[in-house]
């Protein structure tokens, strides 16, 4: 099993839609979440940190659900510029690093 | 502006010729890391340094080397690069607080094509 999994997609929705995706971790005792937002062949960009007790920052969501081992990611009124990977990210308990998911590839269609 | 800069953005090279992909934040952060990106497969760790001289392995560490001498630069260095080399190059670094990484900041990327 992957140590964060992502559905691939591409999600294809169109503009004004709400649109939101999951991210499962493996490690039960992971500390800290995020989401990074990646354009086509640019650096990832920090999106949000996920806390426990979820947050929001504008049109966007992030949640966190220890029990069940994900965290979620919610854009609503989505706009052409939302296009994009976005990617899932966890540091593991125990480990030096951040783990990576794949990346969540969506498109905003007018 | 706080930034990691990596230098080259593009490289194209021959199979065996050394080459060195520079890294400098101007941050003052402790945790540096070299992440290579795919398609399909994602972002996956080479090498990580947690402070000058201090380096380890990532996930992915083979035909790849670091140094640390400096707590603002972290080269990679590839001695003898082959064709599955070829790819996306990521350099990031992050504060350490409490034993967990915090926000990753990333420099531009270098698309390496080993022919």
């Amino acid at each position: 099993r992957k140590e964060v999994e992502q559905d691939p997609g591409p999600f294809n929705v169109p503009e004004g839609a709400t649109v939101a995706f999951n991210c499962t971790y493996s490690n039960s005792a992971s500390q800290s979440f995020f989401w990074y937002r990646q354009d086509c062949r640019k650096e990832p960009k920090l999106l949000m940190s996920v806390y426990s007790s979820g947050n929001e920052d504008g049109r966007f969501t992030a949640q966190l659900n220890r029990a069940s081992q994900y965290i979620s990611l919610l854009i609503r009124d989505s706009k052409l510029s939302d296009s994009a990977t976005y990617l899932c990210v966890v540091n593991p308990q125990g480990a030096q690093k951040l783990v990576f998911g794949q990346g969540t590839r969506l498109t905003i269609n007018p | 502006e706080a930034q990691v800069t990596q230098n080259p953005r593009y490289l194209i090279t021959v199979t065996g010729k050394k080459l060195t992909v520079t890294c400098s934040q101007n941050m003052n952060h402790e945790y540096m890391s070299w992440y290579r990106q795919d398609p399909g497969l994602g972002l996956r760790q080479i090498y990580y340094s947690m402070n000058v001289e201090v380096t380890d392995k990532g996930d992915v560490p083979e035909g790849y080397k670091v140094s640390r001498k400096e707590k603002r630069n972290f080269p990679l260095i590839l001695e003898s690069p082959s064709p599955n080399q070829t790819s996306l190059y990521f350099c990031a670094s992050s504060l350490w607080q409490g034993g967990m990484n915090t926000e990753a900041f990333f420099g531009q990327g270098t698309r390496l094509t080993v022919v």
